[in-house]
């Protein structure tokens, strides 16, 4: 299994509300990522964990709050974000085993409309 | 702070072979990798340089310069499904800070 799964694919939601998106791979591997991609534009890094610790955190906004449960699993909760956050969130991992990391697998992306 | 460059758009015609060119300024330079992204898809791993060289993997290669901060991707006999956003993507500050260049667009005409 080389798949990475992200839930839902379609996510619209009001400025107040609050959800969650996530991310699930079955490859073993120990980092897992979360990116932003606006049309025309590169995925953009918002956060790394590394076996299951957050590792890096691009200083994003905390109305966006990364969880991840286990080594299989990453959650990206979603709380009272602007219109101006609406884009594809791409969930990706990789093995991590010093050096052999550099492959990223990406997932198909949630694409989020913020009202 | 960091900076990488790419051509935004790049033509080519159909069996011909394109190099699109990457010129990084980072800290903590691990290794270039290049990922290919079609309209509405995830971004797909093509390769992978960790030393001074050319890679090959099939019909792409791609090269790396570590004392000039510069690597290419090189595409031959192309073909219409190869017309996506090709992406270069530094390892740097650690090995999982993957970021990505700014993409080139290529478009592969008849």
């Amino acid at each position: 299994d080389t798949e990475v799964t992200q839930t839902p694919k379609h996510l619209v939601m009001g400025m107040t509300n609050k959800k969650s998106l996530k991310c699930e791979q079955h490859m073993g591997h120990r980092a897992m990522y979360w990116y932003k991609q606006k049309a025309k534009k590169p995925p953009e890094l918002m956060f790394v964990y590394s076996y299951e610790k957050l590792s890096i955190n691009e200083s994003v906004p905390s109305r966006f709050s990364p969880e991840c449960p286990n080594s299989s699993l990453l959650n990206l909760h979603l709380h009272a974000l602007q219109p101006e956050d609406s884009a594809l969130y791409l969930c990706a991992s990789s093995q991590d085993g010093g050096g052999t990391n550099e492959k990223l697998f990406f997932g198909s992306g949630t694409q989020l409309s913020v009202l | 702070g960091q900076s990488l460059e790419q051509p935004s758009e790049v033509t080519a015609v159909e069996g011909a072979i394109v190099q699109i060119n990457c010129t990084y300024q980072t800290s903590g330079f691990y290794g270039l990798s290049w990922y290919q992204q079609h309209d509405g898809g995830a971004p797909t791993f093509l390769s992978y340089n960790a030393l001074d060289g050319l890679e090959e993997t099939g019909r792409f290669s791609s090269f790396l310069s570590r004392s000039d901060s510069y690597g290419y991707l090189l595409l031959q006999e192309l073909q219409m499904k190869d017309s996506a956003s090709y992406f270069c993507a530094p390892n740097s500050g650690g090995y999982q800070k993957v970021t990505f260049g700014t993409g080139t667009k290529l478009q592969v005409i008849p």
